[in-house]
């Protein structure tokens, strides 16, 4: 099963409104990573927060982490038609040795 | 050119045959990475290796198997393909604990 869950599973606002999704994960992290996918397409990364840090920028993303609450946040500022799509959340472990472990996504629609 | 290629990029075949799927990065990373995608939803791990002679069991390997064929190359097999293997499949590559590149993947679909 996955670690991440995500939510809303699918989000529909009007361009020029922010867009926040949350993820949540079940066990200790090294660092949480938000990407993106459009419809049928390979994943691409958007950016990596590490388990000592808070809270990071990207040009219009601003993702926080919460360790105690085992959750993440991405915000999307000022959104854009361009920016539908899916987003994931992904959990890298502690450990090293294991691989990602992706959440369910949620679905993005910006109304243009 | 992309850096984690895929090939083919679109399957359709019947059940019971087997089929190769297969990825090739110029990235130069030791990890690489098999998902399988459903329709709406996300990524389940098939296999990964972290480096030649490091293969993993993901979530869901049970009806596949790989060969990481050099550094550069890894390609997972359906031996018997069946219906409920269609999906989409994604490779990807990284470094330890770092970002992954996705390949832009392959449709697969199982008669």
């Amino acid at each position: 099963s996955q670690q991440g869950e995500e939510d809303p599973q699918a989000l529909s606002i009007q361009e020029g409104e922010n867009a926040t999704m949350n993820c949540s994960y079940k066990t200790s992290i090294n660092n949480l990573q938000w990407y993106r996918q459009n419809s049928g397409r390979g994943l691409v990364h958007l950016i990596l927060i590490r388990s000592n840090e808070r809270e990071k920028h990207s040009g219009r993303l601003r993702v926080t982490l919460d360790t105690s609450k085992k959750s993440s946040s991405l915000l999307i500022t000022a959104s854009r038609a361009a920016d539908t799509a899916s987003y994931f959340c992904a959990s890298s472990m502690d450990t090293g040795r294991r691989a990602l472990t992706f959440g369910s996504g949620t679905r993005l629609q910006v109304q243009p | 050119d992309a850096d984690v290629t895929q090939t083919p990029r679109n399957r359709i075949t019947k059940t019971g045959k087997r089929i190769m799927l297969e990825c090739s990065q110029t990235k130069g990373h030791d990890r690489m990475y098999w998902y399988r995608q459903d329709p709406g939803l996300g990524l389940q791990l098939i296999y990964y290796s972290f480096d030649v002679k490091d293969i993993n069991k993901g979530e869901i390997s049970d009806g596949y198997s790989v060969s990481r064929q050099a550094q550069a190359k890894f390609s997972l097999s359906l031996e018997s393909a069946i219906p409920n293997q269609t999906a989409l499949y994604f490779c990807a590559t990284s470094q330890r604990g770092g970002t992954q590149y996705f390949g832009p993947g392959t449709r697969l679909t199982v008669l």
